[in-house]
């Protein structure tokens, strides 16, 4: 059973607009999320994170939005970049689990020039 | 400055043998990670240290799977009669500590059991 889960494999986006990466999580204690972006042949590197006190958190070009109702939280990129292009994993984890991350199956992101 | 290191970076063996796989981990990391990756789906939580112990082995999917850190610093995971299904990405990470300090990750090893 998966607990966090990313429906969009992929995603095409254009240059210059905005990115929208969405994730569902079904686990009521999980209470902090993060994302993280991996290239090719390369380790995951942490993107941005948000706490389940807050509903959002932003970091220049990166927005991460937390519905605790819906459970489900969304990753924008505005405005997108060519260097984007990666696949971005969703993780959570409960406040007694410190970096016990459970990941979602990923979305490939390509930002087209 | 140095990230976490992972060798080797890609190991092929043979169904029945025994592997080990390495991780450095970031200088002053007291925590770390080990986490696999299959084609197509995010990593999976095999178990974490904290310093020299195995604070939590409850990912690691079978007995077949060990891992030590005996000086608190480099770990080896160590995996015996190796299955087919044990081909994956091998991730290690470590933070500064247990809380929700961001994880670095390692390159990762490539392991296929053929």
């Amino acid at each position: 059973d998966q607990q966090v889960k990313q429906n969009s494999p992929s995603l095409s986006v254009q240059e210059g607009r905005i990115s929208i990466l969405n994730c569902d999580y079904t686990n009521s204690m999980f209470d902090y999320f993060l994302w993280y972006k991996k290239y090719p042949a390369e380790g995951p590197t942490f993107l941005i994170s948000i706490s389940s006190i807050k509903d959002k958190n932003e970091d220049g070009r990166f927005t991460v939005f937390l519905n605790k109702s819906a459970k489900h939280l969304s990753l924008h990129i505005v405005p997108s970049q060519p260097g984007d292009s990666a696949v971005y994993f969703c993780a959570a984890s409960a406040n007694n689990a410190g970096n016990m991350l459970t990941f979602g199956g990923g979305t490939r992101l390509m930002v087209k020039p | 400055g140095a990230g976490v290191s992972q060798t080797p970076s890609n190991k092929v063996t043979e169904k029945g043998k025994y592997v080990e796989l390495r991780c450095d981990p970031i200088s002053g990391h007291t925590a770390l990670y080990w986490y696999r990756q299959s084609l197509g789906q995010g990593p999976e939580f095999l178990i974490y240290f904290q310093g020299t112990g195995a604070a939590d082995d409850s990912g690691l999917p079978n007995d077949r799977f060990f891992a030590v850190r005996p000086e608190g610093s480099v770990s080896t995971l160590k995996i015996q009669r190796t299955e087919r299904g044990d081909s994956a990405m091998y991730l290690c990470a470590s933070s500064p500590g247990t809380d929700h300090s961001p994880l670095h990750f390692g390159n990762g090893t490539r392991l296929t059991v053929t």
